[in-house]
């Protein structure tokens, strides 16, 4: 079975700087998807960003990017230019690419990112 | 809009009741699932659903029922509320090939009493 770390329940960051959420994750599987999920405190799930396992290339989003280690089963998140808006809840998970019974959505315990004014 | 309706978006139990939360989307995504989200935990499957007429256990699944008769509403059931089971629920779904994420629905916060 496949498992989502994320070791840091509270991180801090000043607005306008940069913060990094790590996560890591545990899977016999080749090929596969991972996302982070934001939740604010209105309760929504919302899709930040996402990996193909299969892309070496990093993910990017805005000012949202990642640091996909595939061999290290690393998947952090990177925040520049940090506004008010992204203090929120932040959710790593991870998906099989093989669909069907494998399709659930695997989730980390979650950190919560406040940013300071 | 298209997307994942749930119902109720609040709930007071007592211990004992039975109740159903219902889950409706219009995506014609054949994969739904529900999560139940407790604070240090993350989000927990309960059941998830690969189609109509089939649906499986996922890691908490006991005290919950469902059933899946089609595509569109995976409803969510408890048989006999527990204070356990006071929680925040996410219904989600998505084609099962598909490499983006699940479509979520905007939670129910259950309480248990």
């Amino acid at each position: 079975a496949q498992t989502v770390t994320q070791s840091q329940p509270e991180m801090s960051v000043q607005e306008a700087e940069t913060v990094t959420l790590s996560c890591t994750y545990d899977t016999s599987e080749s090929d596969y998807y991972l996302f982070w999920y934001k939740q604010p405190p209105s309760r929504q799930m919302i899709l930040v960003i996402r990996q193909e396992a299969y892309k070496q290339q990093n993910a990017t989003e805005n000012r949202f990017s990642v640091n996909f280690q595939k061999a290290a089963k690393s998947f952090s998140l990177k925040i520049s230019d940090s506004q008010l808006g992204d203090a929120a809840m932040y959710f790593c998970a991870y998906r099989s690419a093989y669909g069907g019974a494998n399709s659930k959505l695997t989730f980390g315990k979650g950190i919560t990112l406040s940013v300071r004014p | 809009n298209a997307g994942v309706t749930q119902t109720p978006k609040f709930q007071v139990l007592k211990t004992g009741q039975s109740m159903t939360l219902q889950c409706a989307q219009d995506m014609n995504h054949e994969y739904m699932s529900w999560y139940r989200q407790d604070p240090g935990m993350g989000l927990r499957l309960i059941h998830y659903s690969v189609g109509a007429g089939i649906t499986d256990q996922g890691e908490v699944p006991n005290g919950y029922n469902v059933s899946r008769s089609t595509t569109e509403d995976f409803p969510l059931r408890l048989l006999s509320a527990a204070p356990s089971q006071t929680s925040v629920y996410f219904c989600a779904s998505s084609y099962s090939l598909d490499n983006y994420g699940y479509t979520f629905g905007s939670g129910t916060r259950l309480t248990v009493v």
